[in-house]
């Protein structure tokens, strides 16, 4: 089993639809997680993190963490265009010797 | 803002030269990675480090190297190229944030070998 597991897409969504993207993890330490967005050539950028139970809202985006079921997701509201790109889900490297681990993302697209 | 720099956008090289990608960070960050990123198979750490001249292993060290002599410096070598280690290389550094370590990553270098 991975250790971070997440559908290759395409998702595609309609521009103004809810886009819904989830992750699976196998590490029960795993305390938080980031969400990074990779347009396509170019590198990953941090958008969000979360660490508790529950959701978290930055704007159009929503994290959410379901430590029990370890599970992660992002939804972004009302999708744009500009949202097209690869999402990535990563449990927060704990430093010194602790694994690194990135999921291979999800590509979304947004259609006009 | 945190910036993080890469020697070169694009590189081609041949078969068995000796290769070096250099990165750069200015915000004195101790902990910096090198990842290769190839479609289908996401990102996969080569080598980090946690201090000046420091480092450990990733996933995937086989046929690189790295230096870190001076810590906004983080350079990532291949010994002898070969055409399986044309990849885009990212490089990147990290500092405790609210959410735990996050990374801060360079624009990337793709490599051609031929």
């Amino acid at each position: 089993q991975k250790e971070v597991e997440q559908n290759s897409g395409p998702l595609s969504v309609p521009e103004g639809a809810i886009a819904s993207l989830n992750c699976t993890y196998s590490d029960r330490g795993s305390q938080s997680f980031f969400w990074y967005r990779q347009y396509s050539g170019k590198s990953p950028e941090l958008i969000m993190f979360i660490y508790s139970n529950g959701d978290k809202e930055d704007g159009r985006f929503t994290a959410q963490l379901n430590k029990a079921s370890q599970y992660v997701s992002l939804l972004i509201r009302d999708s744009q265009p500009s949202d097209s790109a690869t999402y990535l889900c990563a449990p927060a490297w704990r430093g010194g010797y602790q694994k690194v681990t990135f999921g291979t993302g999800t590509k979304l697209q947004v259609i006009p | 803002d945190v910036k993080v720099t890469q020697s070169s956008r694009y590189l081609v090289k041949r078969t068995g030269e000796k290769v070096f990608l250099e990165c750069v960070q200015d915000m004195d960050h101790e902990n910096m990675f090198w990842y290769r990123q190839d479609p289908g198979l996401g990102l996969r750490l080569i080598y980090f480090s946690y201090d000046v001249k420091m480092k450990e292993k990733g996933d995937i060290p086989e046929g690189y190297s790295v230096s870190r002599e001076k810590k906004e410096r983080f350079s990532l070598i291949l010994e002898s190229a070969s055409t399986n280690q044309t990849s885009m290389y990212l490089c990147a550094s990290s500092t405790p944030g609210e959410g735990g370590y996050e990374q801060y990553f360079g624009p990337g270098t793709r490599l051609t070998v031929t």
